[in-house]
């Protein structure tokens, strides 16, 4: 089983829409958790990380679940410039030197 | 601040070749790292290192060397290509030791025939 599994996607969805990705870890002592977003042919970059409490950044929102294993984002009012893959990460226990990746989902936001 | 820099940004090796990928980061973070990214597959990790002189390996290591002896530079080596290991290859830094919130370099591009 994957450490970190995502729906590919693609989502396609109009300007101005919400949009939500969900994400589930399988290690249950998973102890921090990001977003990242990777335009295409480009490296990726840290969009935000997810707190237990939740949090907020703008049109972004992130939560976690950790009875459930899962991690969400949400997107609102979607611009142009949200077309992107949104990748999530998962750090597996607090010390560990390595991060694991999903796939990826990706969302093409449509004029 | 440049951030992180890799060369070269593409290459092309015939299978046997050894090449070296460089990483260079100028934010004095210590620990860094290498991962490669295929088509479905996400990124994995290499290798890394959480300061000079000390690495480790990663998810997938065969096939590849590492060393550290600068904060600023890790070079990943490929000892004898294979077309397995066509691929894009990203480095990071990361000011923490766990190597949460990573910066990335802008990836290399590697196609082994």
């Amino acid at each position: 089983r994957k450490e970190v599994e995502q729906d590919p996607g693609p989502f396609n969805v109009p300007e101005g829409a919400t949009v939500a990705f969900n994400c589930t870890y399988s290690n249950s002592a998973s102890q921090s958790f990001f977003w990242y977003r990777q335009d295409c042919r480009k490296e990726p970059k840290l969009l935000m990380s997810v707190y237990s409490s939740g949090n907020e950044d703008g049109r972004f929102t992130a939560q976690l679940n950790r009875a459930s294993q899962y991690i969400s984002l949400l997107i609102r009012d979607s611009k142009l410039s949200d077309s992107a893959t949104y990748l999530c990460v998962v750090t597996p226990r607090t010390g560990a030197n390595n991060l694991f990746f999903g796939t990826g989902t990706r969302l093409t936001v449509i004029p | 601040n440049a951030g992180v820099t890799q060369t070269p940004k593409f290459q092309v090796l015939k299978t046997g070749q050894s090449m070296t990928l460089q990483c260079a980061q100028d934010m004095n973070h210590e620990y860094m790292s290498w991962y490669r990214q295929d088509p479905g597959m996400g990124l994995r990790l290499i290798h890394y290192s959480v300061g000079a002189g000390i690495t480790d390996q990663g998810e997938v290591p065969n096939g590849y060397n590492v060393s550290r002896s600068t904060t600023e530079d890790f070079p990943l080596r490929l000892l004898s290509a294979a077309p397995s290991q066509t691929s894009v290859y990203f480095c990071a830094s990361s000011y923490s030791r766990d190597g949460a919130q990573q910066y990335f370099g802008p990836g290399t591009r590697l196609t082994v025939t």
